[in-house]
């Protein structure tokens, strides 16, 4: 089935750990994202990637890395997992970054770190 | 920075009851998403809403993009157990095309 697929789906790491979420799409769309899931806080945005060989910051950075590998596939990096980052990631992707048009999600990855 | 604010946080209903929830922001929107999502899935796109006053409908769901553009609202008739879930508005960031979600309204329907 077309979409986003995420992996892995869980994962727990220890505090200092690195790790990479990996993000591909088969939509030809242009546009990648990675949010993160807290409870009561909504989805916020991390990094995004207005198409292949651009990326730019999103709401809440610190402490993370991405990589648009090339049109499909967008990776998140923890170089030094904390706690704090114990959430559920979500990877979206769009056709462009351009006001009405809705994301597509993947069914998320649910990180734990300890 | 700019806040969508949902209510209510949380609904427990019986099973045939209408829902209403809605969904506030600090700035203007030009652009009113909503969205479903299930227990371990991500979200899923329902309704797109884009000129104030707008009123869009898929199935049982209704929403409507409220004419101050500061708000919109999203109703579901006859509820149905499959309704459970977490429904989140989102909208452009002002200045930018990245969404900004809701905090969310959790939706459970009993049977």
């Amino acid at each position: 089935n077309a979409g986003v697929t995420q992996t892995p789906k869980f994962q727990v790491l220890k505090t200092g750990q690195s790790m990479t979420l990996q993000c591909a799409q088969d939509m030809n769309h242009n546009s990648m994202y990675w949010y993160r899931q807290d409870p009561g806080m909504g989805l916020r945005l991390i990094y995004y990637s207005a198409s292949e060989g651009t990326t730019d910051k999103g709401e809440v950075p610190n402490g993370y890395n991405v990589s648009r590998l090339n049109k499909r596939e967008f990776s998140l990096r923890l170089e030094s997992a904390a706690p704090s980052q114990t959430s559920v990631y979500f990877c979206a992707s769009s056709e462009a970054l351009r006001t009405g048009v809705g994301y597509t999600f993947g069914s998320g990855t649910r990180l734990t770190v300890v | 920075g700019q806040q969508l604010n949902q209510s209510p946080q949380s609904m427990f209903i019986q099973e045939g009851e209408d829902v209403s929830m809605n969904c506030t922001s600090s700035s203007i929107f030009n652009t009113w998403l909503w969205y479903k999502q299930e227990p371990g899935e991500g979200p899923v796109l329902l309704i797109a809403l884009y000129k104030a006053g707008e009123l869009t409908s898929n199935g049982r769901l209704t929403a409507q993009f409220g004419i101050t553009r500061k708000d919109s609202f999203l109703n579901i008739s006859a509820s149905i157990p499959s309704d459970v879930g977490i429904y989140f508005c989102a909208g452009p960031h002002s200045g930018t095309y990245k969404y900004i979600f809701g905090t969310g309204t959790r939706l459970k329907v009993l049977a």
